[in-house]
């Protein structure tokens, strides 16, 4: 399953807002009715990081800021107010098809 | 709290081997998936293999073969044990349940 993310770079100004989009080439809906789509932050030089999953369940400790949404093949990240400890790159990954697979990240930036 | 605490990893030569080990607390693994995931220097993440509550194993294609993932219940700890390394299998070796990923462990694979 490919998992195509868009933008691959996003320069922010801090308060303003951020979106990202990750299109899967399969659906990620499993026949429980969950979808397994999960975004993740890395940080420099630390471990990935989970901010949402199941598409739109923030995990705990996750800023309200952050939003997930989407259905099917198409999902998508909401930052509402970028702040500077939000830099990073950000992935989507799902896990209902073998192997399981990462868009190749976005990199967000402050201006 | 979760933790998973990595170690193994090194530098070997081609064709060498490692055993990577993920010591888990907060959680039991034979309770849920574990999985590994790589990043090579300055790339994306890349789904290697994971391990299912029933002891079920899933490779990804590229080490198929030369890596195998076990856990040892006794020690609540998850194993991937890497053989016949190539240069391209250079990276950081991260452990991960999903909500939780390891600290990564450098795998360097040179002549």
């Amino acid at each position: 399953t490919v998992m195509t993310q868009t933008p691959l770079s996003l320069s922010v100004t801090p308060g303003q807002p951020a979106s990202i989009s990750c299109k899967s080439s399969q659906s990620l809906m499993h026949s429980n009715g969950k979808t397994y789509l999960y975004w993740y932050l890395q940080k420099t030089g630390q471990s990935p990081q989970l901010l949402i999953y199941e598409v739109s369940s923030r995990f705990s400790g996750v800023p309200d800021r952050f939003s997930g949404g989407g259905s099917g093949t198409d999902f998508t990240l909401k930052i509402s107010r970028v702040e500077a400890e939000d830099v990073g790159v950000y992935y989507c990954m799902q896990t209902i098809h073998v192997p399981w697979t990462f868009g190749q990240g976005t990199r967000v930036e402050i201006k | 709290e979760v933790q998973l605490v990595q170690s193994g990893g090194g530098l070997t030569q081609p064709g060498g081997s490692l055993r990577l080990s993920c010591a888990a607390s907060g959680f039991i693994v034979s309770s849920t998936y574990v999985s590994w995931v790589r990043q090579a220097p300055g790339k994306g993440l890349e789904w290697v293999s994971a391990i299912d509550s029933g002891g079920t194993t899933y490779y990804a294609d590229s080490v198929k073969g030369r890596f195998t993932i076990s856990r040892d219940n006794s020690k609540n700890t998850v194993y991937l044990q890497i053989n016949s390394l190539r240069v391209d299998d250079t990276a950081v070796y991260y452990c991960l349940r999903l909500t939780r990923w390891g600290q990564g462990i450098l795998v360097t694979v040179s002549s």
